[in-house]
């Protein structure tokens, strides 16, 4: 078990549109879970930490306003890349730790975010 | 604030050749220390974990030994095989919530 999803797996918008992503827990709870931006032969860079039922925690230099993100439930998390420019074309993973478990985190497969 | 230092790839090598990958890091209190493996199209997974000196992680043959006094916790397998080609992480958490520090991955690619 442990297995967490992200949709889409790739999506392709235009300079000033809204994107949404998600991030699924599928067989197991969630308080916690974190997004990261990776990019290309770099590192994940940790954006925020999401918390269900409560405001998400964004690393410092992290636009909140630019990154919504939304935890309304235990086994879902949301980002919305709003006004999505060039400079925002990255891959978007996030993370999820099992409610009451340990530090491990369990990784989605990632989004391929490509704004034209 | 905390970082995590690991070599560079990619390092490429011949099936069941020994591997070792350096990963050290800086770090205010005691981490809890992390290498992941991300195989081509998948998610990271966890490949081990040490949470304290001297603790040996291992799993499908790595292992990786959390050494204080050098702040190293190299990955090293005896004999590799071709489904090892990946992108290697190397990561710490010192936080309560789990936040993770990663290093920059090391692609390792194993020839038949």
């Amino acid at each position: 078990g442990a297995v967490v999803s992200q949709h889409p797996s790739r999506v392709i918008c235009k300079s000033g549109t809204s994107v949404k992503i998600e991030c699924r827990s599928l067989d197991f709870q969630a308080t916690t879970m974190f997004w990261y931006r990776q990019f290309p032969k770099q590192s994940l860079m940790l954006m925020a930490t999401s918390n269900e039922g409560s405001k998400a925690t964004y690393e410092q230099g992290v636009e909140k306003d630019k990154f919504l993100i939304n935890h309304a439930s235990l086994t879902l998390s949301t980002l919305t890349v709003t006004s999505a420019h060039p400079e925002d074309s990255s891959f978007y993973i996030c993370s999820a730790k099992k409610t009451g478990g340990a530090q491990e985190q369990y990784f989605g497969p990632g989004t391929r975010l490509t704004v034209t | 604030g905390d970082s995590v230092t690991q070599m560079e790839g990619p390092v490429t090598l011949s099936e069941e050749a020994f591997l070792t990958i350096n990963c050290t890091y800086t770090a205010t209190g005691y981490p809890s220390l992390f290498w992941y493996v991300q195989y081509p199209g998948e998610g990271l997974q966890l490949l081990l974990k040490a949470t304290k000196a001297d603790d040996k992680g291992s799993n499908k043959g790595f292992e990786a030994t959390y050494r204080k006094e050098t702040t190293s916790f190299h990955l090293e397998k005896g004999s590799v095989q071709v489904s090892d080609s990946a992108v290697y992480f190397c990561a710490l958490t010192t936080d309560s919530w789990g936040k993770l520090q990663f290093g920059a991955g090391t692609q390792v690619v194993v020839t038949p």
